[in-house]
Formats: structure tokens, C-alpha cells, sequence
């Protein structure tokens, strides 16, 4: 089993819908939780930490179960520009584990 | 501007040859990453180093080196051991410290190294 593994996607959506992903990991001393964007053929970029009490940035929703071992990012009214590649990313003692990513494609 | 510069953005290995990417970051991050990244697939961890003169192998580090003699840099040399070496390769970086910030990873735009 995969220290993190994420939906396989990809995922293909309309201008507008809204979009959740989910993320589950296998270490339960991870200490922090993040998500990135990695545009294609680009580098990974932080999109947001998630906190334990769930935290919002705009359109996207983060929320940490840690008793399940399980992270989910919600996008709202999704954009054409949200398409990209979101990968999980759990760490813990200075070293983070990414999952393989989650393709979202927005068509018009 | 604070960043992590990597280079050459693209590399050519001939066989058997060894080859050196360089990453450098002005972030005053403690520890510093390199991953590898095929196509379609998610990174993995070749090597990192929390301290200047320490690093612990990743997940794939078999046919990889690296050094850390400077806090800034931390270059990776794909040797002629390494018998796939065509991927995408990021370096990162991050704070081990600080509140909100711990663990966050930096990254630099990657270098593209590929076999003639």
C-alpha cells in the first residue's frame, strides 16, 4: 500500500461544477498536511495547508480527518484555469511523502 | 527575489557518462530535496539533507549522489550507474521550524535531463 494515495482521476468538468478530491495516508504521525498544483510540464506550487480545523482560501476547501487518515480539497464554481494536476502531500520529521496527483480538467 | 534556481533547464547524458545538476536557494531553508519525475507518474525521493554535511537517501537513490558542503546548495550527480535516467528532476526546499511554515516545500523549475 502507498504511504499516500489519491483518487485516480482524472477528472473532467464543467465550467462552474464543483469538485472535491480525496486523499488517505498511512502514517499517523504525520504532523502536516498540503496540497499542490502542478501545471503541466511545470513544477508542483503550494496551493494551500490544511489544518485540522479545515480551512477555506477563496473557492477551495481543505479539511484533515486525522482519526480517518483522510484529506479533501473542494473546489467551487470550478474555472478553466483551476486545470491542472493536485497532488496530497503529508509529512513528517522534515521529510514529505506527495501522492501521485489527481488530473481536473474544466471545459467550457 | 528568494527562490531556488535550478540548472541547466535542459540536460543531454551521453552512456556511461555522469552528469551534475545544480540547485542553489537563498530561502535560508535548512533542508534541501531532490525528487524524480516520470511522465504521468507522481515524485519520488532520490535524496535529502536536513543539515550542511548530511543527507539521507530517499526512496530511489541507487545510481544517484549527492553533497551538501554549503546550506545554499545541493547538487545532485546522475551517474552512469543509473541506467533510466530520462525524468523531469526538482529540487526543493524547506523550513524545519517556524510555526505555519514548517515543511512547506519550495521548489525550483526542474531540470529535464534526457539520454542521447
Amino acid at each position: 500500500r502507498k504511504e499516500v494515495e489519491q483518487d485516480p482521476g482524472p477528472f473532467n468538468v464543467p465550467e462552474g461544477a464543483t469538485v472535491a478530491f480525496n486523499c488517505t495516508y498511512s502514517n499517523s504521525a504525520s504532523q502536516s498536511f498540503f496540497w499542490y498544483r502542478q501545471d503541466c510540464r511545470k513544477e508542483p506550487k503550494l496551493l494551500m495547508s490544511v489544518y485540522s480545523s479545515g480551512n477555506e482560501d477563496g473557492r477551495f476547501t481543505a479539511q484533515l480527518n486525522r482519526a480517518s487518515q483522510y484529506i479533501s480539497l473542494l473546489i467551487r464554481d470550478s474555472k478553466l484555469s483551476d486545470s491542472a494536476t493536485y497532488l496530497c502531500v503529508v509529512s513528517w520529521a522534515g521529510k514529505s511523502t506527495f501522492g501521485d496527483g489527481t488530473t481536473l480538467t474544466v471545459k467550457p | 527575489d528568494g527562490g531556488i534556481t535550478q540548472s541547466p533547464k535542459y540536460l543531454f547524458r551521453k552512456e556511461g557518462q555522469n552528469v551534475t545538476l545544480s540547485c542553489e536557494q537563498n530561502l535560508n531553508h535548512d533542508a534541501m530535496y531532490w525528487y524524480r519525475q516520470d511522465p504521468g507518474q507522481g515524485l519520488r525521493l532520490i535524496y535529502y539533507s536536513q543539515i550542511v554535511n548530511d543527507f539521507q537517501k530517499g526512496d530511489i537513490a541507487e545510481g544517484y549522489s549527492v553533497s551538501r558542503e554549503k546550506k545554499e546548495s545541493f547538487p545532485l550527480t546522475v551517474t552512469s550507474a543509473q541506467k533510466n535516467p530520462t525524468a523531469f528532476y526538482l529540487c526543493a526546499s524547506s523550513k524545519l521550524a517556524g510555526g505555519l511554515a514548517k515543511n512547506i516545500q519550495y521548489f525550483g523549475a526542474g531540470t529535464r535531463l534526457s539520454v542521447l
